[in-house]
């Protein structure tokens, strides 16, 4: 089946350790994102990726860094500069279009104690 | 600064009856609006889109208009059944920006269906 995998779904740290989240999409999506989802926060952006080996920041970027060295592959990492990580995690993908639809993966849950 | 706005955080209907969920939005350039639905821990899913040059999109019970001169968009749901209870989020996007134009999201809205 095709989809966007995302792993582990929850996942629990001690403050200070940075911990990387995976994400990976076998629909041949040139582009993948990655959204943090808070209480009454909606979603909001962190880092994105048009092709591979290129990523730019989103909205909020501050504390967290990615790669993407494969197009099937977008790992986020939380490095311990992030504030606030307590959150739910989504990483998306999507194909080079003007239409901006969005398929996304089923979420990671990090909770930092 | 908000860009994309739904101002009602919550809402609760009964079955059978219609939704309507609003979403405006700021931005003037925005000219591809979509509609996402999220149960919790799970990711949201695409249900419906809309773009500018249209006034109305249906898809089953699903119906969303756009009100550009207002920058308002809703979405009707009808009838609303128990498994339309969810968060939904509006998203839109400027597409003349180019390939890939970040969609901008809501904040959400929890529709609760009763039975």
């Amino acid at each position: 089946d095709g989809g966007i995998t995302q792993s582990p779904k929850y996942l629990f740290r001690k403050e200070g350790q940075n911990v990387t989240l995976s994400c990976e999409q076998n629909l041949n999506h040139d582009a993948m994102y990655w959204y943090r989802q808070d209480p009454g926060q909606g979603l909001r952006l962190i880092y994105y990726s048009q092709i591979v080996n290129d990523f730019q920041k989103g909205d909020i970027a501050e504390g967290y860094s990615v790669s993407r060295e494969k197009k099937e592959s977008f790992p986020l990492t939380v490095t311990s500069a992030q504030k606030n990580p307590t959150a739910f995690y989504l990483c998306a993908s999507s194909v080079n279009t003007n239409t901006g639809e969005l398929f996304f993966g089923e979420g990671s849950r990090l909770t930092v104690l | 600064d908000q860009q994309v706005k739904q101002n009602s955080p919550s809402l609760s209907v009964q079955e059978g009856r219609i939704s309507i969920l609003n979403c405006d939005y700021t931005n003037s350039m925005f000219d591809y609006f979509l509609w996402y639905k999220k149960y919790p821990a799970e990711g949201p899913t695409f249900l419906i889109s809309i773009s500018s040059i249209k006034d109305k999109n249906e898809d089953g019970r699903f119906t969303v208009f756009l009100n550009k001169s207002a920058k308002h968009l809703s979405l009707h749901i009808v009838p609303s059944q128990p498994g339309d209870s969810a968060v939904y989020f509006c998203a839109a996007s400027a597409t003349s920006g180019g390939a890939n134009s970040k969609l901008t999201f809501g904040k959400g809205i929890t529709l609760s269906v009763r039975p």
